[in-house]
């Protein structure tokens, strides 16, 4: 079985600090991994995905995640945080066949002004 | 494009009731799938529907029912409610059924049951 771990479930940072939001997987074969942003009172926002290929992705709002097979991460970056960051966030992974996204508890993140 | 659309927004429902709620995917998205979201549970993933077949079923009781339409667009049911049944429920779209293929999501459907 697959399954997500985020640690941290609140992080907080200064505005313009790096944002470091961790994910480490366990899944039996090399999966599809994804980070989503929620908003209050909204619904999920794809920022980034891995699929095959670059381990390093780039996503949208100057996220970038890299793929680490060898310690099974997934970890969120932002070099300098925005109080527009402030959200949820979340990590997911899928295998490939018939098996359904799985998501992490979720990181809540605070930037502090 | 017009994103998912999830209706209505806000539900408030009693014990025992019944509840149906409504998603229309992205034009040209076959694969459906509902998630149920509580503070305490997280993101729990509900089923997959990919042109009109259930794919995949979460570990939930029976009460939690849902269908897609010719058109993709997708209901869920869920029959006498709960107190725990109090959640966000949201609808995610996705071009294929393909694991690979990100989801998009609609805002949800706030459900209270008192």
């Amino acid at each position: 079985a697959q399954s997500v771990t985020q640690l941290g479930s609140h992080v907080s940072v200064s505005e313009g600090a790096l944002v470091l939001l961790r994910c480490n997987y366990s899944s039996s074969v090399p999966p599809y991994l994804f980070w989503y942003v929620q908003y209050p009172n909204q619904g999920l926002q794809l920022l980034l995905k891995y699929t095959t290929g670059a381990t390093l992705v780039k996503g949208i709002n100057g996220f970038e995640a890299e793929f680490k097979k060898s310690e099974t991460s997934f970890h969120l970056t932002k070099p300098s945080a925005h109080m527009s960051d402030a959200a949820e966030y979340f990590c997911a992974v899928r295998r490939s066949g018939n098996t359904p996204l799985v998501f992490g508890k979720g990181t809540r993140l605070s930037v502090i002004a | 494009k017009a994103g998912v659309t999830q209706t209505p927004r806000y539900l408030i429902k009693t014990r025992g009731q019944q509840v149906t709620l409504s998603c229309s995917p992205i034009s040209g998205h076959r694969s459906v799938s509902w998630y149920q979201q509580t503070p305490g549970q997280g993101l729990q993933f509900l089923f997959e529907y990919f042109s009109e077949t259930q794919r995949n079923k979460g570990n939930f009781p029976g009460r939690f029912s849902g269908r897609q339409f010719s058109n993709s667009r997708s209901e869920m049911n869920v029959s006498t409610l709960e107190l725990g049944d109090s959640a966000l429920y949201l609808c995610a779209s996705s071009i294929s059924g393909v694991p690979s293929y990100e989801q998009y999501f609609g805002p949800g459907t706030r459900l209270t049951v008192t």
